[in-house]
């Protein structure tokens, strides 16, 4: 059936470290999108990418439609990077919908 | 902050009570969603409204209901509560119908004693 899934499940880094997490998507999409819950539980939206790449200060992310997957790039980790990293898609076959993957938990540590 | 609003921050009530939610999207934007995050669960798409209209349903079940008013905001009514409605109920909002990026609000957190 259609999926999202993210992975790794869980990372813990020391500050300043570097990371890649990854979104895999089943079918192909029209919207995707990159959330980040602090641990206070706010979303806030990193990425609208549906294709391409983007960066935002020391994000980054890159979308390859034809393959199916994103990545987030998260340089020189800091502690208030901490959280949850979601990737949230919309399928072409199935508009209206935002569904989000299961999550990257990060951790950072001093 | 997000610019969409939800109101109450938090709710608690008892078993077998309704209880309504409601979200005031960002100025300018037609499209609302609502979540359901539980612990077990991550986030569950429930709704998409777009200027009016549903757009789109996920899993959400008979005993809630949802509606977006002519000024663009939105209510999500829970009936017959059960304990495992228990979770945080988020509304975002978006500018366009599919295509344009999604803005939450800080939750409404909801616990069924």
């Amino acid at each position: 059936g259609i999926q999202v899934e993210q992975s790794p499940p869980d990372l813990i880094l020391q500050e300043g470290a570097n990371s890649t997490l990854r979104c895999n998507f089943s079918d192909s999409v029209n919207n995707l999108q990159w959330f980040h819950q602090n641990p206070w539980g706010q979303l806030i939206n990193l990425f609208y990418i549906p294709s391409g790449t983007k960066q935002n200060g020391r994000l980054s992310a890159t979308t390859v439609a034809t393959e199916r997957y994103s990545l987030l790039y998260i340089s020189s980790s800091q502690t208030t990077d901490s959280g949850v990293y979601f990737c949230a898609v919309m399928f072409s076959s199935n508009t209206g919908k935002l569904i989000f993957g299961q999550g990257t938990t990060l951790q950072v540590k001093p | 902050d997000s610019g969409v609003t939800q109101t109450p921050k938090h709710l608690i009530t008892a078993t077998g009570q309704r209880v309504t939610l409601r979200c005031s999207p960002r100025s300018g934007d037609l499209s609302v969603y609502w979540y359901q995050q539980s612990l077990d669960q991550g986030l569950q798409f429930l709704i998409h409204y777009y200027n009016g209209e549903e757009r789109a349903k996920g899993n959400i079940l008979e005993r809630f209901s949802a509606q977006q008013f002519p000024d663009l905001h939105s209510e999500l009514n829970l009936s017959s509560l059960e304990l495992g409605d228990s979770a945080l109920y988020f509304c975002a909002s978006s500018v366009r119908l599919d295509n344009s990026p999604l803005h939450f609000g800080n939750g409404t957190r909801l616990t069924v004693t």
